[in-house]
């Protein structure tokens, strides 16, 4: 049984750095083809594609995002750790973490999701 | 404003049939990247519905398909029921972007 799981503070202040740590089950990260993707969805429901780590190491991030994002993995752990600087209070949503069993570098559907963790940034 | 247009609302009577396009452009679906669509009920992680254009997970009933044709795709949904009341988004890929992308989203009602 697939499972992930989303852990990090609630609330942030303007210009911290948020660290997000996506806990998983049922899969393993250095089986060929797995990656994981942390996907966020602000209040007003938008989905936002943030950052995929590979079975590899191979890293992606989003263009409009990347200065700020850094994603790692602890496959012994299994774990996926997301780090964005300089939140803002436009950072404010919902952040999920969610797997994909067939990576490719231009096909990614995201078949497992994680609960989601609200992370609100105000001072 | 998404990569993906989609309409924001639809809605239909029980048993009928809607459609919920998506529309791209030449750097992603029309591009020929495939397009994958998600059903998240309120208060729920997306649950993926349809991938690589017009296949079902395991688990998915068959009156949900998919279809793509040039820079468009559609989710159809047949026999509409209560319980497909939720927000459907489509996703695929963009080499401008050199990533992921979502659309707006698509709030269905069953009336």
């Amino acid at each position: 049984q697939v499972t992930l799981r989303e852990s990090g503070p609630a609330l942030v202040k303007p210009t911290q750095t948020l660290t997000l740590t996506c806990t998983f089950s049922g899969f393993s990260l250095s089986t060929s083809g797995m990656c994981v993707s942390w996907i966020r969805q602000t209040p007003g429901k938008a989905l936002e594609w943030l950052a995929r780590i590979d079975w590899d190491d191979d890293k992606y991030y989003s263009t409009s995002l990347k200065t700020r994002l850094t994603i790692s993995k602890d496959t012994s752990k299994n774990q996926v750790v997301l780090t964005m600087t300089n939140m803002d209070p436009v950072d404010t949503a919902t952040y999920y973490c969610a797997r994909t069993e067939y990576c490719t570098s231009t096909s990614t559907n995201f078949d497992y999701w994680g609960q989601g963790t609200l992370v609100t940034v105000s001072s | 404003q998404s990569v993906l247009t989609q309409p924001p609302s639809v809605s239909g009577a029980p048993g009928l049939k809607v459609t919920i396009s998506c529309t791209g452009g030449s750097s992603n679906i029309g591009a020929g990247y495939d397009v994958h669509w998600y059903q998240q009920l309120p208060g729920t992680a997306p649950k993926l519905l349809i991938y690589d254009n017009n296949n079902r997970p395991s688990g998915v009933p068959d009156r949900f398909s998919g279809s793509k044709s040039g820079t468009s795709a559609s989710l159809a949904i047949t026999g509409l029921q209560a319980e497909d009341e939720a927000d459907y988004y489509c996703q695929s890929y963009d080499s401008s972007l050199s990533g992921v992308v979502f659309g707006g989203g698509t709030k269905l009602t069953v009336l």
